[in-house]
């Protein structure tokens, strides 16, 4: 089992909707995890970060850990086509210096 | 504040060849990592500095080189090229490193592309 798994996509998602982005870990990396968006062409920039179990809400996303499963969620509520974008979800790896990231999401809102 | 800066944003070379991509942390950041992002392999990291000491290493062949400077700002160098290695080259800084808290903020990148 790789590290940290997407779903690649690509999502898409009416305009308004709620989008919901999934990602399992292995037991290889710390419990703490990242979202970034990375637009085309760009760079990744930080969306949330979380390191306890349950939700974490910051404007229209929140991000939800369930260490049992093994399972980290990103809900972006009353979805706008400027979300269209790649999201990348990241962990650090257990007792090395590096975070590892998963193959991205590719979504894409939908007017 | 200032964001992470690279150098240069884009580079074209000819196989053979090779390159220095430069990276300038966030003030006050002491670790700089780098990453290689393609369109088949994602991103994958490379190598990790902290305090002009390398911590980490990625599975990349030895032609791929860093180091970082006392002001923290890091250098990355890539020897004779090949055309697998064109890709974005992403520079991120941190406090302290890839600790379970420390936010990693990304550079602009450097698009490098072999021909």
């Amino acid at each position: 089992q790789k590290e940290v798994e997407q779903n690649s996509g690509p999502l898409s998602v009416p305009e308004g909707a709620i989008a919901s982005l999934n990602c399992t870990y292995s037991d290889r990396v710390s419990q703490s995890f990242f979202w970034y968006r990375q637009y085309s062409g760009k760079s990744p920039e930080l969306i949330m970060s979380i390191y306890s179990n349950g939700d974490k809400e910051d404007g229209r996303f929140t991000a939800q850990l369930n260490k049992a499963s093994q399972y980290v969620s990103l809900l972006i509520r009353d979805s706008q086509p400027s979300d269209s974008a790649t999201y990348l979800c990241a962990a650090p790896n257990q007792g090395a210096q590096k975070l590892v990231f998963g193959q991205g999401t590719r979504l894409t809102i939908n007017p | 504040k200032a964001g992470v800066t690279q150098t240069p944003r884009y580079l074209i070379k000819t196989r053979g060849q090779q390159v220095t991509l430069s990276c300038s942390p966030i003030s006050g950041h002491r670790s700089v990592s780098w990453y290689q992002q393609t369109p088949g392999q994602g991103l994958q990291f490379l190598f990790e500095y902290f305090s002009e000491t390398q911590r980490n290493k990625g599975n990349f062949p030895g032609r791929f080189s860093g180091r970082q400077f006392s002001n923290s700002r890091s250098e990355m160098n890539v020897s004779t090229l090949e055309l697998g290695d064109s890709a974005l080259y992403l520079c991120a800084s941190s406090f302290l490193g890839a600790l379970s808290t420390d936010t990693q903020y990304f550079g602009p990148g450097t698009r490098l592309t072999v021909l």
